[in-house]
C-alpha cells in the first residue's frame, strides 16, 4: 500500500522568497515519486520525478525536490518564487514494480504576493 | 503534437441522463486511466486499462464503466449520473515502455449533475 501527505494545503510566499511545499510518502516497496504541477483551467504537468540514483532531482521551472528515504520525504523547493508560480501542486507516488498506478496527495495550492 | 485530448471540456446534466466523456491520446500509449479530482481529495483513479480490452477498477470505479476498444480511446460512461459524480474529471496515458512510466493528462473535463 502507498500513501502521500502533503503538509499545508494552502502556501503563500512572497515573489522572490523560497517555496517549500512539503510531502512525506508511505510505500511498502521503494517508490518512484513525482511532482506535478496544475495552472488554473489545465491539466497536470509533470514538474519532476525521482527514480533511482541522485537523490537530489532538478525540475521545470527552476524547481527541485530532495528525497530523503530516512525521511520518507521528497519536498518541493524552488528558490525565488515568481508570479508563474501561483497554481497547485500535488505529489504523486508509484511502486516501481507492478502496476502504474499513481497514487495522489491532496495538493498544496501556492500563491505568489506580489 | 503529442496530446491527450478530453470532450466536452465542461458539460451540465441532469440526475439519471446517461453521458460519456472521451478521452484520446495520439502516442500510441498502452496505459491510459480516469481520475477524478475534488477540493481537499487530490487525484484518485476510477479505472485503468493496460491495453486494449484490458480493464481494471482503480480505486473510486462504482457509477462509472469504461472500455478500451481501440488502443488510442478510452471512454468514462456514466450510465447514471448523480449530483456526487459532480467532479472535474482527467485522463491521463503513458508507454509501458521504461519505468518510470511518465503519465500524460489530458485538459480535464468538468461535470456538473443536478
Amino acid at each position: 500500500a502507498q500513501s502521500v501527505t502533503q503538509l499545508g494545503s494552502h502556501v503563500s510566499v512572497s515573489e522572490g522568497a523560497l517555496v517549500l511545499l512539503r510531502c512525506n510518502y508511505s510505500s511498502s516497496v521503494p517508490p518512484y515519486l513525482f511532482w506535478y504541477v496544475q495552472y488554473p483551467n489545465q491539466g497536470l504537468q509533470l514538474l519532476l520525478k525521482y527514480t533511482t540514483g541522485a537523490t537530489l532531482v532538478k525540475g521545470i521551472n527552476g524547481f527541485e525536490a530532495e528525497f530523503k528515504k530516512s525521511e520518507t520525504s521528497f519536498h518541493l523547493t524552488k528558490p525565488s518564487a515568481h508570479m508563474s508560480d501561483a497554481a497547485e501542486y500535488f505529489c504523486a507516488v508509484s511502486p516501481n514494480f507492478g502496476n502504474e498506478k499513481l497514487t495522489f496527495g491532496t495538493g498544496t495550492r501556492l500563491t505568489i504576493i506580489p | 503534437e503529442a496530446q491527450v485530448t478530453q470532450n466536452p471540456r465542461y458539460l451540465i446534466t441532469v440526475t439519471g441522463k446517461k453521458l460519456t466523456v472521451t478521452c484520446s491520446q495520439n502516442m500510441n500509449h498502452e496505459y491510459m486511466s480516469w481520475y477524478r479530482q475534488d477540493p481537499g481529495l487530490g487525484l484518485r483513479q476510477i479505472y485503468y486499462s493496460m491495453n486494449v480490452e484490458v480493464t481494471d477498477k482503480g480505486d473510486v470505479p462504482e457509477g462509472y464503466k469504461v472500455s478500451r476498444k481501440e488502443k488510442r480511446n478510452f471512454p468514462l460512461i456514466l450510465e447514471s449520473p448523480s449530483p456526487n459524480q459532480t467532479s472535474l474529471y482527467f485522463c491521463a496515458s503513458s508507454t509501458l515502455g521504461a519505468k518510470p512510466y511518465e503519465q500524460y493528462f489530458g485538459p480535464g473535463t468538468r461535470l456538473t449533475v443536478t
